[in-house]
């Protein structure tokens, strides 16, 4: 069980828009900043936001990012097939001192 | 443009301790950033392992701190893992990532397999 809770699984269609929830606590979302990555089948993770809303360099402004509290969202919109894929939050606890992932979630375009 | 390669056994015996290395290539280890270690079980999760800053400063999960070492040597431009005392939950594909702070992972490796195994 994470500590950060993100949906199992989402899915629209190609060309809509998704959103992807990170829910945690006062200890991580809520003081520290949130990363965004996105994992391909077979492949590493990649960075897809970084500093809860900043994309890295060559990442397309499809991809969103927002914190609200305790909470944090992914946004993409303009869905391709491409895009399915595992998409992971990250964020600081400063109560643990250690690094947190999201237990993932699993877009589906259909 | 910085290129991050994992290597080391990727059989690993109970109780004995797992080894990898991370070569990194066009960047300067020593010029600056935070390296960083995370793993992720077979069909499962990420997990944090830890950091090592280019100075040397280190930050462990504490959930394995007793039995992990991060280390650096700026002259091969290299960082390691070591993790002591590995059991069949230690199996997993783990990953180097150059990190933009603790946690962050900017740049990733392609990863590499351990399984834990008698």
């Amino acid at each position: 069980q994470s500590v950060l809770t993100q949906p199992p699984s989402v899915s629209a269609a190609p060309g809509q828009k998704v959103t992807i929830s990170c829910s945690g606590s006062s200890s991580n979302i809520g003081n520290n900043y949130v990363s965004w990555y996105q994992q391909l089948p077979g492949t590493a993770p990649k960075l897809l936001i970084y500093d809860n809303n900043k994309r890295p360099s060559g990442i397309p402004d499809r991809f969103s990012g927002s914190k609200s509290g305790t909470s944090a969202t992914l946004g993409i919109t303009g869905l391709q097939t491409g895009d399915e894929a595992d998409y992971y939050c990250g964020t600081w606890d400063s109560s643990l001192s250690a690094g947190l992932f999201g237990g993932g979630t699993k877009l589906t375009v259909l | 443009q910085v290129q991050l390669q994992e290597s080391g056994p990727g059989l690993v015996k109970p109780s004995e301790t797992l080894s990898l290395t991370c070569t990194v290539s066009g960047y300067s280890i020593s010029s600056g950033y935070y390296w960083g270690w995370i793993r992720q079980p077979p069909g499962k999760g990420l997990e944090w392992i830890g950091s090592i800053y280019h100075s040397g400063s280190t930050y462990y999960n504490p959930s394995l701190k007793s039995r992990v070492t991060i280390s650096v040597d700026t002259s091969k431009n290299q960082f390691s893992l070591k993790l002591s005392s590995v059991t069949a939950a230690d199996t997993a594909v783990y990953y180097c990532a150059r990190n933009y702070d603790i946690l962050t992972g900017l740049n990733w490796g392609q990863g590499t397999l351990v399984t834990v195994s008698s």
